[in-house]
């Protein structure tokens, strides 16, 4: 099974801040990454697609980038409604596999 | 409007069964694989397992966790897709998702339903 890495696992940030996670794989799975984000108690949103197409509707202060083993989202300048958990999710191959998540707050 | 909605959750005894069903509307059923993905109390997300469509005879994959003990099916005239879960652990017990995709690489799980919670217990 392909593992997922994620770092960091938890931040700190403020609002108007530039927010970077990085998602590592274990094997190369070309651009098969997608990333979510999630609010407590809510259902998880597709941010970014195919490691960097942006999901419509999404604010274009969210990127994605990476091929391989190694991608990254960025939030260009955090807002309010962007503190949450952050997932990537590998389907490249099967199973398959979530990262742990990075949860972004104040 | 893209809807998933599951249903069938709830309380089972460890050992015990229970089929999760996801209702589906606002797009066209038949050209779209279902995942379901779980999600135990405070902890991250795990996918669970696929289901393809007709013209990719149904076929299915499973995480190792839930090989051999859960199936997936669909039923095309209803717009459902179940989850067949026997031989329930603790460990199982979970907010259980059903997620839209397609049948590209590059493109999976972009809506979600909201869930529905089983709870693994004597």
């Amino acid at each position: 099974d392909i593992q997922m890495t994620q770092s960091p696992s938890a931040m700190s940030a403020s609002v108007g801040d530039k927010v970077t996670i990085t998602c590592r794989a274990s094997q190369g799975i070309s651009n098969y990454l997608t990333w979510f984000q999630q609010k407590p108690g809510k259902v998880p949103k597709r941010l970014i697609y195919a490691s960097s197409n942006l999901q419509s509707g999404v604010p274009s202060r969210f990127s994605g980038s990476g091929s391989g083993t190694e991608f990254t989202l960025t939030i260009s300048s955090l807002q309010p409604e962007d503190f949450a958990t952050y997932y990537c999710l590998q389907h490249s191959s099967y199973p398959f596999t979530f990262g742990p998540g990075t949860k972004v707050d104040i | 409007e893209v809807q998933l909605v599951e249903s069938g959750g709830g309380l089972v005894q460890p050992g015990g069964s229970l089929r999760l069903s996801c209702a589906a509307s606002g797009f066209t059923f038949t050209d779209r694989y279902i995942d379901w993905v779980r999600q135990s109390p405070g902890k991250g997300l795990e996918w669970v397992g696929r289901i393809r469509n007709k013209p990719n005879t149904y076929t299915t994959e499973s995480a190792a966790s839930v090989q051999d003990r859960f199936t997936i099916s669909r039923d095309d005239s209803q717009n459902s897709v179940y989850l067949h879960m026997n031989s329930l652990k603790a460990e199982d017990t979970a907010v259980y998702f059903c997620a839209r995709s397609t049948n590209y690489w590059d493109d999976v799980v972009d809506y979600w339903g909201q869930g529905t919670l089983v709870t693994v217990s004597s």
